[in-house]
């Protein structure tokens, strides 16, 4: 069964640098995600992204994020000046689209020390 | 962007009953229902879509009362295995938008 892939899955960092969480959506989805959850918390939303631009953004989805599709496979999230906050669960997910369900990844846990 | 509310539990139920979690939602225009599960620091994974009409598969059975906004899961004959948190999740306008989660309820199945 195809699936999303997700690297690394533990990425540790220290407070105020940038990282990039890697994502490779299952091939023929055309919608892509990013979610979060810090521990002990419910799944959070952070932005969708279709046809090489984000179509939908929360609102903790700030100037601190971008989204990336560098090439026809991944899709990546990027967080400068990480915080201590930062510090979570970060699952992408993809669909084919209209009501489908969306399938999830098996997350990165970022750590900012 | 509206909630989705769920009783955390933990429900502790024997190994072979029944049981049943409800989840409210609170924006009526909600496109399209989903029950995933949770394990302990893994990521969600799709249990089951719930339509209108009600719908199941295998021990598990999803309803849906739009006049109510709540969805439901009951799950039969319930195995060591099913232990795990049960999130209720809703698209709220549908199509490819984010999905909103429910906080989980944490069921433990005891032999």
């Amino acid at each position: 069964e195809p699936e999303v892939t997700q690297t690394p899955s533990h990425q540790v960092t220290q407070m105020g640098q940038e990282v990039i969480l890697r994502c490779v959506p299952i091939s023929n989805h055309l919608y892509f995600y990013w979610y979060r959850q810090i521990l002990g918390q419910k799944v959070e939303f952070l932005v969708s992204f279709y046809n090489n631009e984000i179509s939908e953004k929360s609102e903790i989805f700030d100037d601190q994020f971008s989204v990336e599709r560098p090439d026809g496979s991944n899709f990546t999230l990027k967080i400068r000046s990480t915080k201590l906050e930062d510090s979570a669960m970060y699952f992408c997910a993809s669909t084919g689209g209209g009501y489908q369900p969306q399938h999830f990844g098996d997350g990165t846990r970022l750590s900012i020390l | 962007r509206k909630e989705v509310e769920q009783d955390p539990g933990p429900f502790n139920v024997p190994e072979g009953a029944t049981v049943a979690f409800n989840c409210t939602y609170s924006n009526s225009a909600s496109q399209s229902f989903f029950w995933y599960r949770q394990d302990c620091r893994k990521e969600p994974k799709l249990l089951m879509s719930v339509y209108s009409s009600g719908n199941e598969d295998g021990r598990f059975t999803a309803q849906l009362n739009r006049a109510s906004q709540y969805i439901s899961l009951l799950i039969r004959d319930s195995k060591l295995s099913d232990s795990a948190t049960y999130l209720c999740v809703v698209n709220i306008r549908g199509g490819a938008d984010g999905l909103t989660f429910g906080k989980g309820t944490h069921l433990i199945i005891q032999p």
